[in-house]
Parts: C-alpha cells; structure tokens; sequence
C-alpha cells in the first residue's frame, strides 16, 4: 500500500492564482481530512469527509472548497490565492465506525505535506 | 470544547538522559490522546495513542506516555535521548472525528 499521497510536494503561487491540491489514499478509509500547518504551530482542520459525496468545515475552511466523488480521492481547491494561504498542507485519513456502531481504528495516517508559497 | 496545551515550547537536552515534554488536556469525558512526531522537513508519524485501555502507553522507539485523568496529563517519556529524536513533538486530543492539536514541543538534542 502507497499509504496517503499529496501532490504536488511544493508550488509557489501568485496572489490570485488558483490551484488544486491533490490527496490520495489507498486504505479503503471512509474518513479524509485537510489541514494546514503555520510556522511553529500544530495543525489546523480546513475540511474533512465522512465518506463519498459528504463534506464538511473544519476549523479554517475560508477560501477552500473540497469534493469527494470517490473514496480513494479527496482534491483541495484554493480559488484565489492570497498570502495567508501560505503554509504546509497536510492530508490524512482514517477508518471510522460511526458513533452508532463503536470506534473504528482511531488513528489518522498523513500524507507526506504539500509545501506553498503564494506572492 | 477539548483543548490540549502544550508546556514547553522547546525543550533541550543531552544525548544520554531522560526526555520529558509536558502535555495538558481538557475534556469533559474520557479522552483519545495522542503523540505525533514531525522531523525536519518530514510528514507526521504516530508515536503512541491512549484509547481508555493502560494508562502507561508505550510507543516507538523507547517512548512512552501515561495518562493521568486526575492531573489531566498526558505527558511524553524516553528514558535516554538519542540524537535521532531531535524533532517537533505533537501533543493531540480526539474530539469526535476530528484532532485537536497542540503547538508542538521543539526538541534539541545536545551531544
């Protein structure tokens, strides 16, 4: 198994520009997750997905849009880049029983970070 | 509302002695905490979970962590630090589907 994979690894964009941030994963996890890591800080939850076709905001979502057409794909879109975009964004997923039906395997598995820069 | 807090934002140490990072968490019931490990440059790694089994936690390489619900503590252990640890240590707590994140612990390693 490739685990969670993000594309690309870096990219510097201008201010205005849009871009997709692309996040594969290969576990068969019902649960995907993105966040952004700001210099000297923990991560923060832009949008997360509970399973094909249902999405949901995090903690920061302004200026991102995501979609989940299937499970093993979850792209991050920014539409206008602006300089507080800047940061290391970091994809993870996780295999969730539901509330209902008890935890499944607590632990999100994270993507390798996509590292960018918006002037 | 969880929240973890995170003592120490760098702590630094000789090759060879204990490593302690300090973490605190609040949680109006029993919580899933865990340590996460970033080194330079690199993705996060899964150093050890606490989900309501053994409150001491043993993880990789030689760390260890025990939760204490009346000190809501969770702090990080390694006996003897070895230059390979010098990374950023994540302190984060469960909170239905989502993890809420500490700032993060720099450790330094001196030789």
């Amino acid at each position: 198994n490739a685990g969670v994979t993000q594309t690309p690894k870096f990219r510097i964009l201008k201010i205005g520009q849009s871009m997709t941030l692309q996040c594969a994963q290969d576990m068969n996890h019902n649960y995907m997750y993105w966040y952004r890591q700001d210099p000297g800080m923990g991560l923060k939850l832009i949008y997360y997905s509970v399973g094909a076709g249902i999405t949901d905001k995090g903690e920061v979502p302004n200026g991102y849009n995501v979609s989940r057409s299937t499970t093993e794909d979850f792209p991050l879109r920014l539409e206008l880049a602006a300089p507080s975009q800047t940061s290391v964004y970091f994809c993870a997923s996780s295999y969730e029983v539901g509330l209902a039906g008890g935890r499944g395997t607590d632990t999100q598995y994270f993507g390798p970070g996509t590292r960018l820069t918006v002037l | 509302a969880q929240s973890v807090t995170q003592l120490d934002s760098h702590v630094s140490v000789s090759e060879g002695t204990p490593v302690l990072l300090r973490c605190n968490y609040s949680s109006s019931y029993s919580p899933s905490l865990f340590w996460y490990v970033q080194h330079p440059n690199k993705g996060l790694q899964l150093l050890l979970k606490y989900t309501s089994a053994a409150t001491l936690v043993k993880g990789i390489n030689g760390f260890e962590a025990e939760f204490k619900k009346s000190e809501t503590s969770f702090h990080l252990t390694k006996p003897s630090a070895h230059m390979s640890d010098a990374a950023e240590y994540f302190c984060v707590v469960r909170s239905n589907y989502q993890l809420i994140w500490g700032a993060g612990t720099k450790l330094i390693i001196k030789p």
